[in-house]
């Protein structure tokens, strides 16, 4: 199976800062790798799709880039909705492994 | 809108069943792969099973493999997951997630509110 690996595990940050997470996986998954965002209690939200693929809907401060093993989420501009935890997840091959993801949080 | 309402979650004991339900609407269900995905209190999130569009062709996480079984009834447009031999670290909500589509069954734009199934005694 593949193993998703981000970092950092938790990232502290103000409003208005420019933010980047990292998504490494243990073999190529071309650009199938997808973002979501999720807040507490709530179900995940997808962001992000072929790696660079903004969703519908999703602010344009949402930017991914990657391909391969290498992968970031970046937030140009935090914004108070944007405190969440952020997922990576490859769709290239059962099993559709997640990240464990990324605890953004307010400094 | 596409709409996912999970069911079917609650306590059991070890090695207990339950069958869990997603009652789907706001799109045609019988054209996209379905998926369950799980997440333990606290934890992040863990991909479970995903089925095709007919039912035909079904993988499992190996966490699960001869544990659970995913199905599907197109005419009720209701996506199911049978859940047996439940152990305690299989305690997590469990979301139906609908698959983007063709292809891509493990990218999942729409997601369930979630059901919560919890294993203790």
């Amino acid at each position: 199976d593949i193993q998703m690996t981000q970092s950092p595990s938790t990232l502290s940050a103000s409003i208005g800062d420019r933010v980047t997470i990292t998504c490494r996986a243990s073999q190529s998954i071309s650009s199938w790798l997808a973002w979501y965002q999720q807040k507490p209690g709530r179900a995940p939200k997808l962001l992000i799709y072929k790696a660079s693929s903004l969703e519908s809907g999703v602010p344009s401060r949402f930017s991914g880039s990657g391909s391969g093993t290498e992968f970031t989420l970046t937030i140009s501009s935090l914004q108070p909705d944007d405190f969440a935890t952020y997922y990576c997840q490859q769709y290239s091959t059962f099993s559709y492994s997640f990240g464990q993801g990324t605890n953004l949080e307010i400094k | 809108e596409v709409q996912l309402l999970e069911s079917g979650g609650g306590l059991v004991q070890p090695g207990g069943s339950l069958r869990l339900s997603c009652a789907a609407s706001g799109f045609t269900f019988s054209n996209y792969p379905m998926n369950w995905v799980r997440q333990a209190p606290g934890k992040g999130l863990e991909w479970v099973s995903a089925i095709s569009v007919s039912g035909a062709s079904i993988n499992y996480a190996d966490s699960v493999k001869g544990r659970f079984t995913i199905s599907r009834d197109n005419s009720k447009n209701t996506l199911f997951l049978q859940v047996n031999s439940l152990r305690a670290d299989d305690t997590a909500v469990y979301y139906c997630a609908k698959g983007w589509g063709g292809s891509y069954w493990g990218l999942l734009p729409h997601w369930g509110q979630g059901t919560l199934v919890t294993v203790s005694s």
